[in-house]
């Protein structure tokens, strides 16, 4: 059964940096493209970023480019997201999910990430 | 980069009705469309890959259609457990879009 797990939300002030994990199991990682998706509260969807399965392509929506960094640890089956100059409208439930031709299978329960003084 | 325009934004509709959300795109994608569904405090799940391919295990009240930049998403029957926002997703190229959502509701 294919899992994603995120990790690492928390309450930031702006500003400040957080560093969002994604534990993927029951499917062989090093295989897939994966992505970032948040949900701001009661708002919609807004892909984040994607990473290509040995990590050489990475993509990003323009609002987070030169502040949010996509990485991947094939060996330790794990998706990152490093989050810097975090801003108030930052403040999102992210969620990683399985990517495969653009499409996004799988998904994660989320992790809350709150920017705010 | 590519926009994606859902509509209508929410819409209300009685049990076993036919529902229908259309999507639009600022420019061709050919079929590269997805379709979600997010009930509230969940992950979305993915319905429909390819604007008109079902993913397995998803009724086949739903269904999806269109290509190039007009497509559509609808529930042929309406049913309780249908209640949730409604998502389509461009992957035309290595970016991604969501189109704004439709918020279904029961009459």
């Amino acid at each position: 059964e294919v899992q994603l797990v995120e990790s690492g939300g928390g309450l930031v002030q702006p500003g400040g940096s957080l560093r969002l994990s994604c534990a993927a199991s029951g499917f062989t990682f090093s295989s897939y493209w994966m992505s970032w998706v948040r949900q701001a509260p009661g708002k919609g969807l807004e892909w984040v970023a994607n990473i290509k399965q040995d990590g050489s392509e990475k993509y990003y929506v323009d609002s987070v480019k030169g502040r949010f960094t996509i990485s991947r640890d094939n060996a330790k089956n794990s998706l990152y997201l490093q989050m810097n100059s975090l801003r108030a409208e930052d403040t999102a439930v992210y969620y990683c999910a399985r990517d495969l031709y653009g499409s996004l299978g799988h998904w994660g329960q989320g992790t809350l990430v709150t920017v705010s003084s | 980069d590519i926009q994606m325009t859902q509509s209508p934004s929410s819409l209300s509709a009685s049990v076993g009705d036919r529902v229908t959300i259309t999507c639009q795109a600022s420019q061709d994608i050919s079929n590269y469309l997805n379709w979600y569904q997010q009930k509230p405090g969940k992950a979305p799940k993915l319905l429909i890959y390819d604007a008109s391919n079902l993913e397995t295990g998803v009724p086949s009240r739903f269904s999806g259609s269109g290509s190039g930049t007009d497509f559509t998403f609808t529930i042929s029957s309406l049913q309780p457990e249908d209640i949730a926002t409604y998502y389509c997703q461009q992957y035309d190229n290595l970016l991604r879009t969501f189109g704004q959502g439709t918020r279904l509701e029961i009459k």
